[in-house]
């Protein structure tokens, strides 16, 4: 089955660690992307990659990189510069067909800072 | 700058009867606007879409209504469901320029009772 993988599911970090988190997709998509949730607001683009080796910034991406060298792998990093990391955090890709917009949305992943 | 607004954080009702949620938008670029259902700590499920070409859509018991006047959408639900109770978000895209971002809105948690 083509999908969307995020892990872990559940991530603690201690206040100024470096930590990454995996996402990974076997649905040949060229697009991916990175939102986080916060309690009582939407879903906020963190960065966006249209195609392997090139990525932008969303709207909220200080304190956050990603890479992506592969087509299947979108990786963020969330770093000590990031001020507030506790977060739900999901994984996207596109194909930008079908009714969905060709968006798939991986499980998610909860990190918590302690 | 919030531009795609959902100004009820909740909404409750009865099953059997029509839910209605409500979505506002800011940027007249959007054109295509998507709902989502989720469940804490998943990724969110698209439910229905609509383009700005379109002031209805239908989908066995969701309806979407698009107003562009208004910059106003809306999601009814009928009959609604307990199984519908979950948080649901508006989306919204400008396909030709945004690369396929999604912008969301805050998201309204509906409880349907039995």
């Amino acid at each position: 089955d083509g999908g969307i993988t995020q892990s872990p599911k559940y991530l603690f970090r201690k206040e100024g660690q470096n930590v990454t988190l995996s996402c990974e997709q076997n649905l040949n998509h060229d697009a991916m992307y990175w939102y986080r949730q916060d309690p009582g607001q939407g879903l906020r683009l963190i960065y966006y990659s249209q195609i392997v080796n090139d990525f932008q910034k969303g709207d909220i991406a200080e304190g956050y990189s990603v890479s992506r060298e592969k087509k299947e792998s979108f990786p963020l990093t969330v770093t000590s510069a990031q001020k507030n990391p506790t977060a739900f955090y999901l994984c996207a890709s596109r194909s930008g067909q079908g009714a969905n917009y060709g968006y798939t949305f991986g499980s998610g992943t909860r990190l918590t800072v302690v | 700058d919030q531009q795609v607004k959902q100004n009820s954080p909740s909404l409750s009702v009865q099953e059997g009867r029509i839910s209605i949620l409500n979505c506002d938008y800011t940027n007249s670029m959007f054109d295509y606007f998507l709902w989502y259902k989720k469940y804490p700590a998943e990724g969110p499920t698209f439910l229905i879409s609509i383009s700005s070409i379109k002031d209805k859509n239908e989908d066995g018991r969701f309806t979407v209504f698009l107003n562009k006047s208004a910059k106003h959408l809306s999601l009814h639900i009928v009959p609604s469901q307990p199984g519908d109770s979950a948080v649901y978000f508006c989306a919204a895209s400008a396909l030709g320029t945004s690369y396929g971002k999604l912008t969301f809105g805050q998201g309204t948690i509906l409880t349907v009772h039995p």
